[in-house]
Formats: C-alpha cells, sequence, structure tokens
C-alpha cells in the first residue's frame, strides 16, 4: 500500500514571495504518478501540476514547479512569486501506474497555505 | 474539466436513517470514485467503479455501498447513518488509459 506524508500542516508566505510545500511518500513500484492538487475556499479540487516517475525533468506548470527526488521518495511543490489567489489547502496525491490499485489515489493530509498581503 | 455533478449538494440527516448520494458525469468515462474529506485526514477513498455494475471498496469502506446500473451515474449508500459519516463527499471520474482523475464538487453531508 502506497502511503503520502505532508509534514506541514499549515505555511505562509508573503505575496510575491516564493514558497515551498514538502511531500514524501512511500511505495514499491517504481512506476507511478505524483500529482499536487490544490482546493481553495470554494472546495473544488483543482490539478495544480503532476510528475511521471521515469521522467527525470523535474515538471513546471507557470509559477508551480516541483523537485522530485525519486530515490528520496520526495516531492516537493515550489511556488513563485506567490499571489492571494494561491490561498489554499495543497494536496500531494499518488496514482500508481498499472497493477492493483492502479485506479486510485492516495492523498496525504494536506497544507494550509496563507498569503500574506 | 469533465462534467460532473453531485447532488444533493449539503443534507443534514439525523443517526440511523439511510442516505443516498448521488454523482453524475456526462464524460463518458469509465471510472468512478466515491472520497470522503475529513479534517486532518485528507481525502479517503471509500469505493470505486471500473465499469457498469463493476465496484471494489476501497480504504474506507465500512458503513457505505455503491451501485452503478449505467455509465453516467455512482450512487453511495448509508444504510443507517452515524455521527461519523459526518463529512465531505467528492466524486470522481476517469477515463481509460488516462491518469488524471476530474473531481465533482462535494457533498457535505452532517448526521446529528
Amino acid at each position: 500500500a502506497q502511503t503520502v506524508t505532508q509534514s506541514q500542516p499549515e505555511m505562509s508566505v508573503q505575496e510575491a514571495e516564493t514558497v515551498t510545500l514538502s511531500c514524501t511518500y512511500d511505495t514499491s513500484e517504481s512506476d507511478y504518478y505524483l500529482f499536487w492538487y490544490k482546493q481553495p475556499p470554494s472546495r473544488q479540487m483543482i490539478l495544480v501540476i503532476r510528475q511521471e516517475a521515469y521522467k527525470q525533468q523535474n515538471a513546471t506548470e507557470n509559477r508551480f514547479s516541483v523537485n522530485f527526488q525519486k530515490a528520496a521518495k520526495s516531492f516537493s511543490l515550489k511556488i513563485s512569486d506567490s499571489q492571494l489567489g494561491d490561498a489554499a489547502m495543497y494536496f500531494c496525491a499518488h496514482h500508481p501506474y498499472s497493477g492493483a490499485g492502479s485506479y486510485q489515489l492516495t492523498f496525504g493530509k494536506g497544507t494550509k497555505l496563507s498569503v500574506i498581503p | 474539466d469533465a462534467g460532473i455533478t453531485q447532488s444533493p449538494r449539503h443534507k443534514v440527516t439525523e443517526t440511523g436513517t439511510p442516505v443516498t448520494l448521488r454523482c453524475h458525469q456526462t464524460e463518458n468515462h469509465r471510472y468512478m470514485y466515491w472520497y470522503r474529506q475529513d479534517p486532518g485526514h485528507g481525502l479517503r477513498l471509500i469505493h470505486y467503479s471500473y465499469g457498469v455494475k463493476d465496484t471494489d471498496k476501497g480504504e474506507v469502506s465500512d458503513g457505505y455501498s455503491v451501485s452503478r446500473s449505467k455509465t453516467e451515474d455512482f450512487l453511495l449508500t448509508l444504510e443507517s447513518a452515524t455521527s461519523s459519516q459526518t463529512s465531505v463527499y467528492f466524486c470522481a471520474t476517469k477515463q481509460i488509459l488516462e491518469w488524471e482523475q476530474y473531481f465533482g464538487p462535494g457533498t457535505r453531508l452532517t448526521v446529528t
């Protein structure tokens, strides 16, 4: 079974600054996907960024980037030039590539990010 | 985004009563999921479906049942609601051979 750990229940960042959210995971598989989801107060789950484990290059989406360290089973999210609209709960999630359990996401407990004007 | 709706969006019910939540999708996605979200726990999988009439249990399935009689609808039933089932429930869908799950808007259920 996979586990996903987010060790920072809450974080804050000054507007326009950079913040990094941490995530570690445990899996016995070599192929899998990793995701960061954002959940604003509206409750809607929004996919921020994804990373395929077989890719060495770190994924980037505009101001969002990841630091994927496969050997360390670490997957952190960096938000640059933070904006007020970035304030939300952020969830790290793991999805096996194939085989048993290939249908489901395993989520971390989340990190609540506050952005200070 | 996939067209996913959940009904009702909010519900208050009493302990011991049956409750059914509905998830409806218009994207013809094969896979459908029910998650619950609780403070300090993130989202946890309750049940999922990999086709019409094909379902399986997730991490927290006790006290819940599901049914999928057609592609577009996935029902989650609490046979006898308990206060521990007070939560926000999310439906999600995924197409075969794709990796992304699309989430519905959620249903807030309160069991008093």
